[in-house]
């Protein structure tokens, strides 16, 4: 079975530092991952599409890597905000149409 | 609008009624997704529209759920005989292509009482 895990369900830190959120995936034939942050009732909003032969992804403070021979993933935040609290969804695409997401990543960034 | 764009945002409704959750697309895209979110949960995959046809319907639970895009744009989910587990968001989304990242509406919060 396809499954998408994300570890921790939540995370806090203090607002500048660095942040690494984690993703791992069951299956190495993927087609593409994409991050999204979701806010509270709220959709979810696209950070960062990697396709299968890329190994890293960056847009602004962001950055997206993908190791597919291990199955993981990494959502990298460089200088933390107080604004980049919400929840992070990792979802992959195994090569159908749909998206596998995980459970996300709840982040609380304190001032 | 730019965005994809869903309606009602809120249903609230008894057990055992029918609903229906509509969801209008980005101008031009051809795939769109239904996908459903209880608390706490990722979104999982409910069916999934190239044009106007439904390509991949294996995330649907049961029959009580069907939905429909009869112009190739907008789209219609609906749930007869509304059970209490079936209550949470349910989300739309729309690329250009079935290969292109996937743009997301914010949602129709169903409960049904």
């Amino acid at each position: 079975k396809q499954e998408v895990t994300q570890i921790p369900a939540a995370l806090s830190v203090p607002e500048g530092e660095n942040l690494v959120l984690n993703c791992s995936f069951t299956d190495s034939a993927i087609y593409n991952l994409q991050w999204f942050r979701q806010d509270p009732g709220k959709g979810l909003t696209s950070l960062l599409l990697i396709q299968s032969s890329q190994r890293e992804q960056t847009s602004g403070r962001l950055n997206a890597s993908l190791d597919k021979s291990s199955g993981r993933s990494t959502l990298y935040i460089a200088a933390s905000q107080p604004g980049d609290s919400a929840t992070y969804l990792c979802a992959v695409k195994f090569g159908n149409e749909k998206l596998t997401f995980g459970t996300g990543t709840r982040l609380t960034i304190i001032p | 609008g730019a965005g994809v764009s869903q309606t009602p945002s809120n249903k609230v409704t008894e057990k055992g009624k029918y609903v229906e959750l509509r969801c209008d697309p980005i101008s031009g895209h051809t795939a769109l997704y239904w996908y459903r979110q209880s608390l706490g949960q990722g979104p999982e995959f409910l069916i999934y529209f190239q044009g106007t046809g439904a390509a991949d319907d294996s995330g649907l639970p049961n029959d009580r759920f069907f939905a429909v895009r009869p112009e190739g744009s907008v789209s219609t989910l609906k749930i007869q005989r509304t059970e209490r587990g079936d209550s949470a968001v349910y989300l739309c989304a729309s690329s250009l292509t079935a290969r292109q990242p996937q743009h997301f509406g914010d949602g129709t919060r169903l409960s049904i009482l």
